[in-house]
C-alpha cells in the first residue's frame, strides 16, 4: 500500500538557518504529494502541494520539489523564523477512487531566536 | 481557503460516558469527510470515510460501535465516542472535501480527555 517515510525529529534550528526535511514516498500511480503544518494545539494547514512529477511547490518561504526518479517530496527553507516552529506533515493523496491522505510520522521544527 | 470548524476544541468526560464531536464545513459541501485520530507526537491516523447520505467506512482496527459517525447533511459530520475510556484519550480531527479531486481541509482538532 501507499506509505510516506519522513525525516525524524525533533530539528532543532536557529533563526536564518536553512532547513530540509526529508520525505520519500512509496505509492501507485501517480499520486499527488503534500506539506501540511501543524501549530501547537491546532489541525493541519496545506503548506505546498505538487501534483505531478517535477512540479514544485512553494509558500511562505518554503519549497518542495515532487521528485519521481527518487520518489521524493523534501521541504526546503532557506532562512527559519521563529514563527516557523510547529510539526511538519509530508502526505501524499493516492490516485485511486478513494484519493485519501496519507500521512508521514511528522517532524518537530523548533527555531530558536 | 475553505473552512471546516470542529467544536468542541477540548472536551473532558468521565469514563463510561459518550462524547460527540462536531465537523462543519462552513463555505462549502462537503460529500466526504474524514475523521482521524493522532496520538502524542505521532502522525493522523485515519479512522474513518464518511459520505454524506451514506455508512461511513471504517479503517481495519477501528470498531465502528465504538465510534459512531453519521454525516447526515452536506455541510455537517459527528463523531460520537461511546462509553469513552481513558484509552481514547486523544486528538481528533476531521477533514472535509468537496469532490475526490479536490483538496481537503482540516479542522481545528478535538483535544479529547477521559478520566
Amino acid at each position: 500500500g501507499d506509505s510516506v517515510t519522513q525525516m525524524e525529529g525533533p530539528v532543532t534550528l536557529s533563526e536564518e538557518a536553512f532547513l530540509t526535511i526529508n520525505c520519500t514516498y512509496t505509492a501507485t500511480g501517480y499520486p499527488s504529494l503534500f506539506w501540511y503544518v501543524q501549530y501547537p494545539g491546532e489541525g493541519l494547514q496545506l503548506l505546498l502541494k505538487a501534483t505531478k512529477a517535477d512540479d514544485k511547490g512553494s509558500n511562505k518561504g518554503f519549497e518542495a520539489t515532487y521528485r519521481k526518479e527518487t520518489t521524493s517530496f523534501h521541504l526546503e527553507k532557506g532562512s527559519v523564523q521563529v514563527s516557523d516552529s510547529a510539526v511538519y506533515f509530508c502526505a501524499l493523496q493516492s490516485s485511486g477512487s478513494a484519493r485519501q491522505l496519507t500521512f508521514g510520522s511528522g517532524t518537530q521544527l523548533t527555531v530558536l531566536p | 481557503g475553505a473552512v471546516v470548524s470542529q467544536h468542541p476544541s477540548r472536551v473532558i468526560c468521565k469514563s463510561g460516558t459518550s462524547v460527540k464531536i462536531e465537523c462543519r464545513s462552513l463555505d462549502f459541501q462537503a460529500t466526504t469527510m474524514f475523521w482521524y485520530r493522532q496520538f502524542p507526537k505521532q502522525s493522523l491516523m485515519l479512522m474513518a470515510t464518511s459520505n454524506e447520505g451514506s455508512k461511513a467506512t471504517y479503517e481495519q482496527g477501528v470498531e465502528k460501535d465504538k465510534f459512531l459517525i453519521n454525516h447526515a447533511s452536506l455541510t455537517l459530520s459527528t463523531l460520537t465516542v461511546t462509553s469513552a475510556h481513558p484509552e481514547d484519550s486523544s486528538f481528533y480531527i476531521c477533514s472535509a472535501r468537496v469532490m475526490a479531486n479536490t483538496e481537503a481541509f482540516f479542522g481545528q482538532g478535538t483535544r479529547l480527555t477521559v478520566v
